[in-house]
């Protein structure tokens, strides 16, 4: 099946930094990829929308100018958080879906756990 | 937008019995109905899915049915062993995926 990969795992930062984490998929293209953030004992929040070669859809209540999306080939997709505070400590996670399917499988990353101290 | 609930929030099933988790969604425009499983600090992993023009898929001892006219839909998981021990996600897609809330499911040995 597709493989989606994300790095890096795991993350600590101090607060005021920022931090980027990246969304591959190994062996298709993605023209669309999904960003999620979940909390401890909830669910998957879709936070933007990232378009290859546009710019991202971002969920009403995200701040698109904290969580810079880029998307830059068809198989890499960046969420960079900036100037990370406590309470941006979550589990990120990407999805991919194959090109050209408007709804089917996502295929997810490994998620990314930040920590800002 | 879509709006998925889902019940219950937990479940505690004796190994071997069933366990059913149900879930309802707004949007009678949604037309992709997965499930994932998820383990602790780990990514969502798809069981099963079902799409709007079929009212019901099996998995070995997983199944989903679907009610396009209620707009609700079911997974079922039929003698539960501990490694089904996990939190659930239903979702559901219109324009995009929404989740939700999930289900702590415990198989007791």
């Amino acid at each position: 099946g597709a493989v989606v990969s994300q790095h890096p795992s795991w993350v600590i930062c101090k607060s005021g930094t920022s931090v980027k984490i990246e969304c591959r998929s190994l062996d298709f293209q993605a023209t669309t990829m999904f960003w999620y953030r979940q909390f401890p004992k909830q669910s998957l929040m879709l936070m933007a929308t990232s378009n290859e070669g546009s710019k991202a859809t971002y969920e009403q209540g995200v701040e698109k100018d904290k969580f810079l999306i880029n998307h830059a080939s068809l198989t890499l997709s960046t969420l960079t958080v900036t100037s990370a505070h406590p309470e941006d400590s979550s589990f990120y996670i990407c999805s991919a879906r194959l090109r050209g399917q408007g709804t089917g499988e996502l295929f997810f990353g490994e998620g990314s756990r930040l920590t800002v101290l | 937008g879509e709006n998925v609930e889902q019940h219950p929030s937990t479940l505690s099933v004796q190994e071997g019995d069933s366990a059913v988790i149900k879930c309802t969604y707004s949007d009678s425009a949604s037309n992709y109905f997965p499930w994932y499983k998820q383990e602790l600090g780990k990514r969502p992993q798809l069981i099963i899915d079902i799409r709007s023009n079929v009212g019901e898929k099996k998995d070995q001892r997983i199944a989903v049915t679907l009610n396009k006219t209620a707009k609700h839909f079911s997974l079922h998981i039929t003698e539960t062993q501990p490694e089904d021990s996990a939190v659930y996600f239903c979702a559901a897609h219109d324009y995009k995926l929404s989740f939700g809330a999930g289900t702590t499911v415990t198989v007791r040995a």
